[in-house]
């Protein structure tokens, strides 16, 4: 059964304390992983897609990486604007057509000024 | 680009009552996903649909959720004889095929 586990489940940081959340899956067949944020109230927004082990993103504080196992968000210097729910889901090729994505429960991030 | 539409924002409604919420995905993504989240949980997967054709739905889609999407474009998600259960934000997403999924803010439905 296709799976994914985040952690830490809640992060609270110091302003400018860097740090990596983990995203552990398990899935027959990873046709790709994403990376989503979610405020308060919000829809989840996305911020990043992988595709294969060893590949890289990065977005202004955020870099994603991804193994065969699991993938990371590092998050550099954060500011208290990152404060929010970060959500890890990965699509299986098993998944046919539909490209649901089964998700992780998410990391509370907290970043203190 | 206008994101995706959920309407309304918020609904309370009586158990027993049925509910209605509608979808406006981003123009011309012809993939519609509807997910149901509680808090401190990921969304699960409700239902998908490729244009106006609905092409999957999840075992926790009982009979009394139905979900529509007439002419490809907005959908529609019922709930008759709503329960307690049902206490959830519902989203929406839309895609163009092979590219992420973008949700709205959701409607969060409360049952009293």
């Amino acid at each position: 059964e296709d799976q994914v586990t985040q952690s830490p489940e809640a992060l609270r940081l110091q302003e400018g304390e860097s740090s990596s959340l983990n995203c552990s899956y398990t899935v027959s067949g990873l046709r790709g992983l994403f990376w989503y944020r979610q405020d308060p109230g919000k829809g989840p927004e996305f911020l990043f897609t992988l595709y294969s082990a060893g590949e890289e993103k990065e977005k202004e504080r955020l870099k994603a990486t991804l193994t065969k196992k699991e993938s990371f968000l590092h998050i550099t210097a954060p500011k208290p604007e990152d404060s929010a729910t970060y959500l890890c889901a990965v699509q299986s090729h098993n998944a046919g057509n539909n490209r649901k994505l089964i998700w992780g429960l998410g990391t509370s991030l907290a970043v203190n000024p | 680009d206008t994101g995706v539409s959920q309407n309304p924002r918020h609904k309370i409604t009586k158990r027993g009552q049925n509910v209605t919420f509608r979808c406006d995905p981003i123009s011309e993504h012809n993939r519609l996903y509807w997910y149901r989240q509680t808090l401190g949980q990921g969304p699960e997967f409700l239902t998908y649909f490729q244009n106006e054709a609905q092409l999957e739905k999840s075992r926790l889609l009982s009979d009394r959720f139905s979900a529509e999407r007439p002419k490809g474009s907005f959908s529609t998600l019922e709930i008759q004889r709503t329960e307690q259960g049902d206490s959830a934000m519902y989203l929406c997403a839309s895609s163009f095929p092979e590219q992420p999924q973008h949700f709205g803010d959701g409607t969060r439905l409360s049952i009293l």
